[in-house]
């Protein structure tokens, strides 16, 4: 079965500083991979998906990703916080075979962006 | 499109009453999830379906909850009774076959059960 590792339940940023959301995943074949953003009451909205086409993904809001199958992780970045990105972030995996529209959700983690 | 719709936004219960939420997918979409939050257990999969049929309801709790999904827009997600611990945010989501499996969540309907 799939499952994402999220470090760190919590982090915190300077406003303008470099955002790094660590994401580890378990799977034996390079399945879809997903980063979701959460602002509070709100549902989950995708920020950007791999799909094998090319290893560093842009997203939406100046976000990105990187696919590295060596280290099975999928990292999220951005250059320069804004107070704006201050909101929960999900990594996420789907399945494969017959459970390949199912996605495992890592446990989250709130992004603080202080100014 | 709209998006996913789901509704009520809120709902407050005592305990012991049925509680019914419902989503509309976004159209066209084959397959629906049904999530469940809270802060001790994160997001959890409750159920799917696969052009209205259930494909996998191993996450539903217990026989307390039902779903279903009579057309292709629309689904009910029922809890009867309701108790305490049955308090969460429940998402809808739905998603294309032949999109790489990325899921569109609705809003959420925040359940309170007193």
């Amino acid at each position: 079965a799939q499952s994402v590792t999220q470090l760190g339940s919590h982090v915190s940023v300077s406003e303008g500083a470099l955002v790094l959301l660590r994401c580890n995943y378990s799977s034996s074949v390079p399945p879809y991979l997903f980063w979701y953003v959460q602002y509070p009451n709100q549902g989950l909205q995708l920020l950007l998906k791999y799909t094998s086409a090319a290893t560093l993904v842009k997203g939406i809001n100046g976000f990105e990703a990187e696919f590295k199958k060596s280290e099975t992780s999928f990292h999220l970045t951005k250059p320069s916080a804004h107070m704006s990105d201050a909101a929960e972030y999900f990594c996420a995996v789907s399945g494969s075979g017959a459970g390949s529209y199912q996605l495992t959700f890592g446990k989250g983690t709130k992004l603080s962006v202080i100014p | 499109d709209a998006g996913v719709i789901q509704s009520p936004r809120h709902e407050v219960t005592e305990m012991g009453q049925e509680v019914t939420l419902r989503c509309k997918p976004i159209s066209g979409h084959d397959y629906l999830f049904w999530y469940r939050q809270t802060m001790m257990r994160g997001l959890e999969l409750l159920i799917y379906f696969n052009n209205n049929v259930p494909i996998d309801d191993s996450g539903m709790p217990e026989d307390r909850f039902s779903a279903k999904m009579p057309n292709a827009s629309f689904s009910t997600l029922k809890i009867q009774p309701s108790e305490p611990r049955d308090s969460a945010v429940y998402f809808c989501a739905s998603s294309l076959s032949d999109q790489g499996g990325e899921q569109y969540f609705g809003p959420g309907t925040r359940l309170t059960v007193t």
